[in-house]
């Protein structure tokens, strides 16, 4: 069965430096894997995906992230963080054409004046 | 186009109501799915159905139902609520070949 962990429940940077969001992930078969960001009092919004076709993938928001098979990871990065990036983000993975999408237990990124 | 609809939006349940919680859909989605959200706990499955007529269970289903009696609607049944069940529910509808899931905004659920 797939599985994710995020590593740290809360990171703070600040505005203008490297943000750095950890997901270590586990599937016996190629995933598909995910990043959503929540803002408060929303639903989940899809940030980027992960499809098999290219390792690097850039999604919304200046935001991407890199499939690291020997790592099993797929950590998401900003160059230079934003008030507006203060958000809890989801890593999420599936099988292919899997009827389940498991998350992890969220990051909660505060980024300082 | 709506997306994922989710009725109500807010809910304060007595311990031992039962209720049913909406869920539609207009993407024509095969893939529809219940998550909890709890804070540090992220989202839980609680079930999920690949298409009308069929349902399964997921990582939390004790003390919820649900049915799928169309491509678009996937209800949620809180058969007698408790405590422990206070939390924010999410719909989530899903097309296999895309594999993105599209979610509502959200149920904010209080059992007293």
């Amino acid at each position: 069965a797939q599985s994710v962990t995020q590593l740290g429940s809360h990171v703070s940077v600040s505005e203008g430096a490297l943000v750095l969001l950890r997901c270590n992930y586990s599937s016996s078969v190629p995933p598909y894997l995910f990043w959503y960001v929540q803002y408060p009092n929303q639903g989940l919004q899809l940030l980027l995906k992960y499809t098999s076709a290219a390792t690097l993938v850039k999604g919304i928001n200046g935001f991407e992230a890199e499939f690291k098979k020997s790592e099993t990871s797929f950590h998401l990065t900003k160059p230079s963080a934003h008030m507006s990036d203060a958000a809890e983000y989801f890593c999420a993975v599936s099988l292919e054409y899997g009827n389940k999408l498991v998350f992890g237990a969220g990051t909660i990124l505060r980024v300082k004046s | 186009n709506a997306g994922v609809t989710q009725t109500p939006k807010f809910q304060v349940l007595k311990t031992g109501q039962s209720m049913t919680l909406q869920c539609a859909q207009d993407m024509n989605h095969e893939y529809m799915s219940w998550y909890r959200q709890d804070p540090g706990m992220g989202l839980r499955l609680i079930h999920y159905s690949v298409g009308a007529g069929i349902t399964d269970q997921g990582e939390v289903p004790n003390g919820y139902n649900v049915s799928r009696s169309t491509t678009e609607d996937f209800p949620l049944r809180l058969l007698s609520a408790a405590p422990s069940q206070t939390s924010v529910y999410f719909c989530a509808s899903r097309n296999p070949i895309n594999t993105e899931a599209f979610f509502g905004q959200g149920t904010r659920l209080t059992v007293v």
